[in-house]
Formats: C-alpha cells, structure tokens, sequence
C-alpha cells in the first residue's frame, strides 16, 4: 500500500523569507509525486509533479520540489515567500508500477502554510 | 478549475434525505474521482471511475454509489445521509495516463 506523511499541520514564515514544507512518502515501487495547493473556497490546484528525470522540479508560482529517493521525500520549497502563498498544501504519490484501474493518487493530510509581514 | 464543475456548490440537507452532487468536465478525461475532505484527514477517495462502463470503490464508498452516466459527467448520490456525511466534496479528473488530477472547485455540504 501507498502512503504519504505530511509531518507538520502548520507552517509559519515570514514574507521574504524561504520556505520549506515536508513530505515523505512510501510505495512498493518507484513514485509519481505532486503537490497540490489549496486556497480558501477554492479546489486543489496542481503545482508541479515528478515523473522521473531531474530530482529537482520547478513548478507554478516560483515553487519548486527536490525529489530524494534514499530519504523518500518531496519537499516543497520557495526561496521567497509571499503572503498570498498562504493556503493549505498537498502532497501525493502514485506506485509508477500501478496501472489501468489500480493508478490512484493516495494524498497527505495537507500543511497550511501560513505567510506573515 | 473552470474545466471542471459541481452543483451545488453549498448543499443543506437533513438526516434521511436523498442527495446527488453533480459533476462536468469539459477536458475530454477519460478518468474521474470523487473525494470527500474533512479537517486534518486529508483527502479520502470515495469512488473512482476509468470510462463511462468501469466504476470502482474507493477508501470510503459505504453510504455512497456513483453514476457515470457520459465521458463528462459523474454524479456521486448519498442515498440517505447523515451527519458524518457533513464534508467538502471534490470532483477530480485526470488523462488516461494519470499523472496529475485536476479538481473542481468543491461541494460543502452539510447534513443535519
């Protein structure tokens, strides 16, 4: 079975300062792994993904993610945080081995990041 | 969000009653999702479906059933609901392939 870890319900940081939220992962085979955000009264929104390739994946808004295999994370990072980046986040994988019906995403509790001046 | 819709948006029902949410796509997905998200739990998959003539449970399906009634249209039914039935309810799709979902903008209900 797939699982996603998301260690830490909240995540406080200054505007201007980088910002890093966790996610660690565990599946049978090798991963797809994404990072989903979500603003008030809105639905998830996609980021960026890792399919395979470069470890480090740039995504939407100046986020990016650094894919570690011998520690099984995902982390997302911004080095410039915004205010508006506040909202709630979202990691998940996918078994790359999984196809047709079995293909699901298993996703984290999320992480609300919030941004202050 | 626009490429995918859910009606209603807000939904107040009472325990017993009979509840559809509806779901379009206009990204031509073969693949569609329906999740329920509480707070601190995340996203719970409920059911899915991979064409109009493939239907699957997921996490959760007990209390609810799907139609998959074209390409473009899920439609998730709560037969009769109750209070821990009171969530926010996504609609997701996603290509053949898989890589990466995209979710509509949500359907909080509430069942009282």
């Amino acid at each position: 079975a797939q699982s996603v870890a998301q260690p830490e319900d909240q995540v406080n940081v200054a505007e201007g300062n980088p910002l890093t939220v966790k996610c660690t992962y565990s599946v049978s085979g090798n991963p797809y792994l994404f990072w989903y955000v979500q603003y008030p009264n809105r639905g998830l929104q996609f980021l960026l993904k890792y399919i395979t390739g470069d470890n480090l994946v740039k995504g939407s808004y100046g986020f990016e993610a650094e894919f570690n295999k011998s520690q099984t994370s995902f982390h997302l990072k911004k080095p410039s945080a915004l205010v508006s980046d506040s909202a709630l986040y979202f990691c998940a994988v996918r078994d790359m081995r999984d196809t047709g019906t079995a293909s699901k995403l298993t996703f984290g509790t999320g992480t609300r990041l919030q941004v202050t001046l | 969000d626009a490429d995918v819709t859910q009606t209603p948006r807000n939904r107040i029902t009472k325990t017993g009653k009979r509840i559809m949410l509806e779901c379009s796509q206009t990204k031509g997905h073969d693949r569609m999702y329906w999740y329920r998200q509480d707070p601190g739990l995340g996203l719970q998959l409920i059911y899915y479906s991979f064409d109009v003539k493939d239907i699957n449970k997921g996490e959760i399906s007990d209390g609810y059933s799907v139609s998959r009634q074209a390409q473009a249209k899920f439609s998730l039914s709560l037969e009769s609901a109750i209070p821990n039935q009171t969530a926010l309810y996504f609609c997701a799709t996603s290509d053949s392939r898989g890589l990466g979902q995209f979710f509509g903008p949500g359907t909080r209900l509430t069942v009282l």
